[in-house]
């Protein structure tokens, strides 16, 4: 299968500054990304959709100038929590979608814990 | 309102036995499905999938079946491994593709040694 890694794995910050999580496609091409959230002993949420050179499609009730995500290349995609608050500490993961050898597929990074002080 | 649904919050087979793990749906657009595994603060590992033209696919130790008809799938690992235990996610997009997968609420899996 497809690798595809965060960074960092874990993180605290204060209340009030902003974090940036990274999401790399190792060993194939991403068009198309994925930020999800999970809480304890939940689902994973899907957050956003993040596309290659264009803007990111928000899912309802994510607020996009919190949680800004780009998408410069075709390997990486980067989630930052903007001004963070202790609410926003979760379990965040993302995913690239990958088409190669016929099976359409997510691949998932190893996920980022944020925690807000 | 949950579109994917994993009514059994665990479940325990022992070691060398079938697990069968269950996931239905009320979304009859969904049209494609995929299974993944996550241990504890890991990112979901990819298991298996099927498009709603199949009712079967299978992959090793895994099959996954499929009844459009009762919105249902399931998992079913053979034989099942202590390294199996972890919990089991399904997951269901519309298009055919895996674009906005909506996930179940995941079912913990523990195999017995």
């Amino acid at each position: 299968g497809a690798v595809v890694s965060q960074h960092p794995s874990w993180v605290i910050c204060k209340s009030g500054t902003s974090v940036k999580i990274e999401c790399r496609s190792l060993d194939f091409q991403a068009t198309t990304m994925f930020w999800y959230r999970q809480f304890p002993k939940q689902s994973l949420m899907l957050m956003a959709t993040s596309n290659e050179g264009s803007k990111a499609t928000y899912e309802q009730g994510v607020e996009k100038d919190k949680f800004l995500i780009n998408h410069a290349s075709l390997t990486l995609s980067t989630l930052t929590v903007t001004s963070a608050h202790p609410e926003d500490s979760s379990f965040y993961i993302c995913s690239a979608r990958d088409w190669r050898g016929g099976t359409d597929t997510q691949y998932f990074g190893p996920g980022t814990r944020l925690t807000v002080l | 309102d949950q579109q994917v649904k994993q009514n059994s919050p665990s479940l325990s087979v022992q070691e060398g036995r079938i697990s069968i793990l269950n996931c239905d749906y009320t979304n009859s657009m969904f049209d494609y499905f995929l299974w993944y595994k996550k241990y504890p603060a890991e990112g979901p590992t990819f298991l298996i999938s099927i498009s709603s033209i199949k009712d079967k696919n299978e992959d090793g130790r895994f099959t996954v079946f499929l009844n459009k008809s009762a919105k249902h799938l399931s998992l079913h690992i053979v034989p099942s491994q202590p390294g199996d235990s972890a919990v089991y996610f399904c997951a269901a997009s519309v298009g055919g593709s895996a674009r906005q997968l909506t996930f179940g609420s995941g079912t913990q899996l523990t195999v017995l040694p």
